[in-house]
């Protein structure tokens, strides 16, 4: 079936570092990669995301690479601040229909060190 | 800026008992979405909404759930009589339709079932 794995499910990298996250997914058919952010109490919120036509994609200090031969996509952070401390959970959608469903993996617990 | 509201934030209920989790998507979008996260696990797709009908469910929305936009601006999710295996945030989120596969999470509901 459809499926998401994610690593690290925990990472921990000091303030100014850079952090990484990769996920593979099982779905050929998907062609749309999201990544969330989701802090304490909140629902997740888009951070950047990237579409199979794509192979890289960078806003500011985030960038996310997407292999589609190894179905493989990861989610960089460059000079990471405190505020970047949250759970990320990278996705994979279908995307051909807006009614979609998003299939989510199991979340990284970013931990940044002062 | 837009966004997607839940009401209530919190919900305790009791085992047996039917509980609503009510969801404003965003003005202008068309397609709708639950999902729900067991505490500590990922957040999985249940129901997707599109011209007032279900567009996919997955194995998780039997038939003790149902979803219903009783007008215009709600969006609502009903469990007909919650089990204890029920309790987790419940996330509502909507998506505009045409290209644009971007879905807008809202804060969530927690349910509590005792």
């Amino acid at each position: 079936g459809e499926n998401v794995e994610q690593h690290p499910s925990t990472l921990s990298v000091q303030e100014g570092d850079s952090a990484v996250i990769k996920c593979t997914y099982s779905d050929s058919a998907s062609n749309y990669f999201p990544w969330y952010k989701q802090e304490l109490g909140k629902g997740p919120q888009l951070i950047i995301d990237i579409r199979s036509n794509v192979g890289e994609k960078k806003d500011q200090r985030i960038a996310v690479t997407l292999n589609k031969t190894a179905k493989h996509f990861s989610l960089h952070i460059t000079e990471t601040q405190p505020e970047d401390s949250a759970v990320y959970f990278c996705a994979a959608s279908r995307g051909y229909s807006s009614a979609s469903k998003i299939i989510f993996g199991s979340g990284t617990r970013l931990s940044i060190r002062p | 800026e837009p966004e997607v509201t839940q009401t209530p934030s919190h919900q305790v209920t009791q085992m047996g008992q039917e509980v609503i989790l009510r969801c404003v998507p965003i003005s202008n979008h068309l397609y709708f979405y639950w999902y729900r996260q067991i505490l500590g696990q990922k957040v999985e797709f249940l129901v997707s909404f599109y011209n007032n009908e279900i567009s996919e469910k997955s194995e998780i929305f039997d038939d003790q759930f149902s979803v219903e936009r009783p007008d215009g601006s709600n969006f609502t999710l009903k469990i007909r009589s919650t089990k204890l295996e029920d309790s987790a945030m419940y996330f509502c989120a909507s998506s505009e339709g045409s290209l644009d596969y971007e879905q807008y999470f809202g804060p969530g509901t927690r349910l509590t079932v005792t």
